[in-house]
């Protein structure tokens, strides 16, 4: 099993480039997750989606867009890189069936990017 | 709004030591509660949660947590520490929303020593 899968795992962006973190689950599930984990900070979320073509702002969502145009992927988009985006990113996907105490969230490996 | 305290950010023990590791949360509403364990350059993988029912929850790799409302605790413990147990512990809470909207504690390292 694949399971959440997120490419590149490792870029050093220079600012004021953009690119775009790739998630992709073979799991179907229904809702998605992007957190980025800072040290001694825990995770964040960032932006979420609770299925296709439907996405909302999480906790820290200034510097980022996402799009859901599957059920598979749910990429995550630097626009304007700036240090402060310097990070790991860890894309988590989770099943909608059961209610949310039966979610638990499968996390990819992450991208760790570095922005100078 | 929800919150996760974790002391100690590093917490130390022999080989074949008792395992405590401290989680404290805030909620306004009954919560749900996860350990979940971040091996190194790894995702996160869920150990344990509490959802409902009993409070003591046994998860994977030999580790138990107890929901103690009155001292709003998740504690996460394991009788006897391994080498490979080694890796950093997130406490997170989520309320009963339609997701599953996770709020973590800042992580504790668990360093095992021979």
């Amino acid at each position: 099993n694949a399971g959440v899968t997120q490419t590149p795992k490792f870029r050093i962006l220079k600012i004021g480039q953009s690119m775009t973190l790739q998630c992709t689950q073979d799991m179907n599930h229904n809702y998605m997750y992007w957190y980025r984990q800072d040290p001694g900070m825990g995770l964040k979320l960032i932006y979420y989606s609770v299925g296709a073509g439907i996405t909302d702002k999480g906790e820290v969502p200034n510097g980022y867009n996402v799009s859901r145009s599957t059920t598979e992927d749910f990429p995550l988009r630097l626009e304007l890189a700036a240090p402060s985006q310097t990070s790991v990113y860890f894309c988590a996907s989770s099943t909608g069936v059961g209610g949310p105490a039966n979610q638990p969230q499968h996390f990819g490996d992450g991208t760790r990017l570095s922005i100078l | 709004a929800q919150s996760v305290t974790q002391l100690g950010s590093h917490v130390s023990v022999s080989e074949g030591a008792l395992v405590l590791l401290r989680c404290n949360y805030s909620s306004s509403v009954p919560p749900y509660l996860f350990w979940y364990v971040q091996y190194p350059n790894q995702g996160l993988q869920l150990l344990l949660k509490y959802t409902t029912g009993a409070t003591l929850v046994k998860g994977i790799n030999g580790f138990e947590a107890e929901f103690k409302k009155s001292e709003t605790s998740f504690h996460l413990t394991k009788p006897s520490a391994h080498m490979s147990d080694a890796a950093e512990y997130f406490c997170a809470v989520s309320e009963n929303t339609g997701f599953q909207k996770l709020v973590f504690g800042t992580g504790t390292r668990l360093l095992v020593s021979p």
